[in-house]
C-alpha cells in the first residue's frame, strides 16, 4: 500500500518562529506536493517538486520554502510563521503524469496553529 | 474564472437515494479528472478517475465526463450515511503537471 507520512498531526508555534513540516513517501514517487487547505478556499498548491533538488512554485508560495534533498522526503519551511499561516497542510505524491500514473496520494495532514 | 468549480453545498439526500455531485472546469484541453472523498478531519482519498467521455462505474459510484460541456459529475447510488463527506473534484489541465481542485461539495446522507 502507498504510504505518505507527515511528521506531525498537530503543531502549535509562535509568530516569528521557523517551522519545518516533513513529509516522507515510500513509493519511489517522482512528484511531491505541498498544499494548504482552508475552509471555503479548498486545496491550494504551495510548492511542488518533480525530482530531487527540483522545485516549482505553486499558487501561493509567499512565506514558504521547500527542500528536497532525497527522493522520498519533501520538507516545507515557514521562514517566519505568521498567524495567517494557521491552516491544514497536506503533503501528496504521485509517480508520474501518464494516464494511470497521476493518482495523487495524500498524507494524513498537519494542522498548524500559529499564535 | 476558477480552473475548477463545484457547488459547495451542503447537499443532503436520504439514505438509499442517488446523490449527484457536479464539477465544471475551464481548460478545454484537460485530459484527466478525479474525484476525492474527504471525511471531516481526514485527508482526501481517491475514489474515481476518468479520462474518456461517457460513464465509468465502480460499485455504487459512477463518474460521468462530458468534455464538450467541460463537465464532470459523480453519482452515488444507494447512498449510505457513511458516504457523508466532502467530495473534491480535481483536474489536470492541458499544461500537464498540476492538479487543480474544486472547493468541494459537502454531502450529508440522512438515515
Amino acid at each position: 500500500d502507498v504510504k505518505v507520512t507527515q511528521s506531525s498531526r498537530y503543531l502549535v508555534k509562535r509568530t516569528g518562529e521557523k517551522v519545518f513540516l516533513e513529509c516522507v513517501q515510500d513509493m519511489d514517487h517522482e512528484n511531491m506536493f505541498w498544499y494548504r487547505q482552508d475552509p471555503g478556499l479548498g486545496l491550494r498548491l504551495i510548492y511542488f517538486s518533480y525530482d530531487v533538488k527540483m522545485k516549482e512554485k505553486g499558487d501561493i508560495p509567499e512565506g514558504y520554502s521547500v527542500s528536497r534533498e532525497k527522493k522520498e522526503r519533501f520538507s516545507l519551511i515557514l521562514e517566519s510563521a505568521s498567524t495567517n499561516q494557521t491552516s491544514m497542510y497536506l503533503c501528496a505524491s504521485t509517480s508520474g503524469w501518464a494516464p494511470g500514473d497521476e493518482k495523487l496520494f495524500f498524507g494524513s495532514g498537519t494542522q498548524l496553529s500559529v499564535l | 474564472q476558477k480552473e475548477v468549480e463545484q457547488n459547495s453545498g451542503p447537499l443532503s439526500v436520504p439514505e438509499g437515494a442517488i446523490a449527484s455531485l457536479n464539477c465544471t472546469y475551464s481548460d478545454r484541453g484537460s485530459q484527466s479528472f478525479f474525484w476525492y472523498r474527504q471525511y471531516s478531519g481526514k485527508s482526501p482519498e481517491l475514489i474515481m478517475f476518468i479520462y474518456s467521455n461517457g460513464d465509468k462505474e465502480d460499485g455504487r459510484f459512477t463518474a460521468q465526463l462530458n468534455k464538450a460541456s467541460q463537465y464532470v459529475s459523480l453519482l452515488i447510488r444507494d447512498s449510505q450515511p457513511s458516504d457523508s463527506a466532502t467530495y473534491l473534484c480535481a483536474v489536470i489541465l492541458n499544461t500537464g503537471n498540476q492538479f487543480y481542485f474544486g472547493t468541494g461539495t459537502s454531502l450529508t446522507v440522512i438515515p
